[in-house]
């Protein structure tokens, strides 16, 4: 059985300060992918990356970086100096690759709230 | 664009009434959708599988005689929640996956009354 734990369930920061959101997964799988999601408060589910079992590289793209690792497995993702527009649900989520069983398992989300 | 377009986004319908949602995916074909319920401040939790050609497979607890799933082509699924009741509020949401990625619907907030 797949797992996603998302320990934070909600982070208050104040603008410009670096966060990062933790992440931690079970699975039997030895190909898989991760996800991240963004929330808004329109509900609509908005993909900030993913990633498969055989890439550790860790990614950045602008402010976001993704810092995945297998031996602990994790997939952290970190906001480097926040915005208010950064405020919304991240979910962390995971699905099979061999099977073919592409539903994902998500995570229980962290809610970030960005303070002026 | 869009690559999955979920409608109605929003809906409110009286108790014992039935309501369908669809989703299409507009950019490519999907022998396989997603259908996932997400009640308030809660996660997303998977429902069921809608498969093209085949009758769709409902995780457990979910009834499948309540929400009714036909996936008509291979590009749209419906979800028809029968016979609504207020707990059946909440906000669904589909998913079409491609080789690369799982492409989601914008969501439908359900609100019986």
């Amino acid at each position: 059985a797949q797992k996603v734990t998302q320990a934070q369930t909600e982070i208050s920061v104040v603008e410009k300060e670096d966060v990062t959101l933790d992440c931690v997964y079970e699975t039997r799988d030895t190909t898989y992918y991760l996800f991240w999601y963004k929330q808004p408060p329109s509900g609509e589910l908005v993909f900030l990356i993913r990633r498969n079992s055989f890439d550790e590289q860790n990614e950045i793209s602008g402010r976001y970086s993704w810092n995945f690792q297998k031996s602990t497995s994790s997939f952290n993702f970190t906001i480097t100096a926040s915005q208010v527009v950064d405020s919304a649900v991240y979910f962390c989520a995971l699905s099979e690759a061999n099977t073919g069983r592409r539903a994902l398992t998500f995570g229980s989300g962290t809610r970030l709230q960005v303070q002026p | 664009g869009a690559v999955v377009s979920q409608h109605p986004s929003r809906v409110i319908c009286k108790s014992g009434t039935s309501v369908k949602i669809e989703c299409r995916s507009l950019d490519f074909q999907a022998t396989t959708m997603f259908w996932y319920r997400q009640f308030p401040k809660q996660s997303l939790m998977l429902m069921a599988t809608s498969n093209e050609g085949s009758k769709a497979t409902y995780e457990q607890g979910v009834e499948k005689d309540k929400f009714l799933i036909n996936h008509a082509s291979l590009t749209l699924s419906t979800l028809t929640v029968t016979s609504a009741h207020p707990e059946d509020s909440s906000f669904y949401i589909c998913s079409a996956p491609s080789n690369t990625e799982a492409f989601f619907g914008q969501g439908t907030r359900l609100t019986v009354v």
